[in-house]
């Protein structure tokens, strides 16, 4: 079974500084997906990124970056200089690859709460 | 319009009560999907559609039967819920393929039972 852990419930930071939120999965498969999705305060999850299991790059965009480490599992998430529109809730999740004209099916962690203070 | 709609955004029922959520894409997708948010607990997964048919029922107790009579949308029907039952339900859109192409999700309708 997939399992997505995100060990951090808040985290409360002051503007300009940096953040990493951890995010821990498990899986059997040897083919999957990562995702980052942003909760804000409206509700609607927003897509931030997806990365697949044959890809460790590191990915950077803008403030955002993103560290993909297999050996440990982790696909963790780091904002630089934090700023207030940060806050929000942000889930980490999981998908197993389906060939085509199957639908995706996301295990979702249990996100993380930032809240960025002036 | 663009982007995945759901109405109402709030909702407050009575346990005997009969209502249903709406949901609606804008996106061209071809799979749709139901999940329920609930304090503290991680998103979980109800019904999938894909292609208009359904794919995926996760043990979901038949209070709560949806309906997708096209590809743009999605409906979940509630009859005689219960208080544990309040939660955020939020849709969402995807394109199928092998690519595992991300979720689009909508704001969500707030539940309230009473």
């Amino acid at each position: 079974a997939q399992k997505v852990t995100q060990a951090q419930t808040e985290i409360s930071v002051v503007e300009k500084e940096d953040v990493t939120l951890d995010c821990v999965y498990e899986t059997r498969d040897t083919t999957y997906y990562l995702f980052w999705y942003k909760q804000p305060p409206s509700g609607e999850l927003v897509f931030l990124i997806r990365r697949n299991s044959f890809d460790e790059q590191n990915e950077i965009s803008g403030r955002y970056s993103w560290n993909f480490q297999k050996s440990t599992s982790s696909f963790n998430f780091t904002i630089t200089a934090s700023q207030v529109v940060d806050s929000a809730v942000y889930f980490c999740a999981l998908s197993e690859a389906f060939g085509a004209g199957t639908a995706s099916k996301l295990t979702f962690g249990t996100g993380t709460r930032l809240q960025v203070t002036l | 319009e663009t982007g995945v709609t759901q109405t109402p955004r709030h909702l407050v029922m009575g346990m005997t009560n009969k209502k249903s959520l709406k949901c609606e894409q804008h996106l061209g997708h071809n799979a749709m999907y139901w999940y329920k948010q609930s304090a503290k607990k991680p998103l979980e997964l109800m019904f999938v559609y894909s292609l208009e048919e359904r794919v995926e029922n996760n043990s979901v107790p038949s209070r709560f039967s949806p309906e997708c009579p096209n590809s743009s949308h999605l409906f979940l029907h509630l009859h005689t819920l219960q208080p544990e039952d309040s939660a955020l339900y939020l849709c969402a859109s995807s394109l199928t393929g092998n690519d595992n192409s991300p979720l689009h999700f909508g704001n969500g309708t707030r539940l309230t039972v009473t």
